[in-house]
C-alpha cells in the first residue's frame, strides 16, 4: 500500500538539543497527523494539521503543513529523554472515509 | 482522547489456528478501524468495521483471512484465520470520536506471535 517516505528513518542526539524531521507525499493530502509511538504501545497523536501552511504548536512541539500539501515537518525543543520513541506521520486525504497513509516512521533516541 | 482497551495484549499461537481480538471503545464512536504492524514497519490499514455490516477491506486483505465484526458503536473484533509465522504482528485498532471528527485514536494494541 501506499506509504509517506519519512526521514531521517533514525535520530541519536543528546538531551537538549533541537530536532527536526519531516514527511513527504507524490498525492496531496487535506489533513496531517503526527503520532509518537512508544515500545509496546498505540501510537499516540501528538498534533493534527488541516489547513496548507498552518502552524501549530502543542508545548515543545511545532508541526507545520506544507503550502504545497505534500509535506509537513515537526520539530521538538530541548528534548528531554521521554521524548524517545518512533515518530510517524499520517495523512488523509479525506475521502469522507478518514483513512490514513502513515509514514515509514523516524526513531529517536535522546541521551541524557 | 477516548479510551481504547484490546484484548488480548499478546499472544503466541500455533501455526492454522485462528485468533480473535478485541476492542472496546468507553463511548460511542463514528467509525472503528482495524491495523496492521508488522515487526520494526509502520502501520498498514487492514478494513474500516462497519457496524451491522460487513466490514470494507483495503487492498490486500481479504475478509476469509480476516473476518472482522462490529455489532454495535463501541466494540469491534478482528479475527486473524488460518495463522502464518507471516502473520506475526501488532494488530491495532483505532477508532474516530463524534466531536473530533478529523482525528484517530489508537488502542494499545494486540502483539501475536505465530510459531
Amino acid at each position: 500500500g501506499q506509504q509517506l517516505n519519512q526521514s531521517p528513518q533514525s535520530m541519536f542526539i543528546q538531551e537538549g538539543e533541537d530536532v527536526s524531521m519531516n514527511c513527504t507525499s507524490s498525492s496531496i493530502f487535506n489533513t496531517w497527523l503526527w503520532y509518537k509511538q512508544d515500545p509496546g504501545e498505540g501510537p499516540v497523536l501528538l498534533i493534527a494539521l488541516y489547513k496548507a501552511g498552518e502552524l501549530t504548536s502543542n508545548g515543545r512541539l511545532t508541526a507545520q503543513f506544507g503550502i504545497t500539501r505534500k509535506d509537513s515537518f515537526l520539530n521538538i525543543s530541548a528534548s528531554i529523554p521521554s521524548d524517545v520513541g518512533i515518530y510517524f506521520c499520517a495523512g488523509d486525504m479525506n475521502t469522507g472515509f478518514q483513512k490514513l497513509v502513515f509514514g515509514t516512521g523516524t526513531r529517536l533516541l535522546v541521551s541524557p | 482522547s477516548a479510551v481504547i482497551s484490546q484484548k488480548p495484549s499478546r499472544d503466541i499461537c500455533q501455526r492454522g489456528t485462528s485468533l480473535t481480538i478485541q476492542c472496546q471503545v468507553d463511548s460511542q464512536v463514528t467509525m472503528m478501524f482495524w491495523y496492521r504492524q508488522q515487526p520494526g514497519q509502520s502501520l498498514t490499514l487492514i478494513a474500516t468495521a462497519n457496524q451491522g455490516s460487513e466490514a470494507t477491506y483495503e487492498s490486500g486483505f481479504v475478509i476469509d483471512k480476516f473476518p472482522i465484526s462490529r455489532p454495535n458503536l463501541t466494540f469491534s473484533t478482528l479475527t486473524v484465520s488460518n495463522m502464518s509465522p507471516e502473520d506475526s504482528s501488532i494488530y491495532l485498532c483505532s477508532v474516530v470520536r463524534r466531536d473530533r471528527l478529523t482525528e484517530q485514536f489508537f488502542g494499545p494494541g494486540t502483539r501475536l506471535t505465530v510459531l
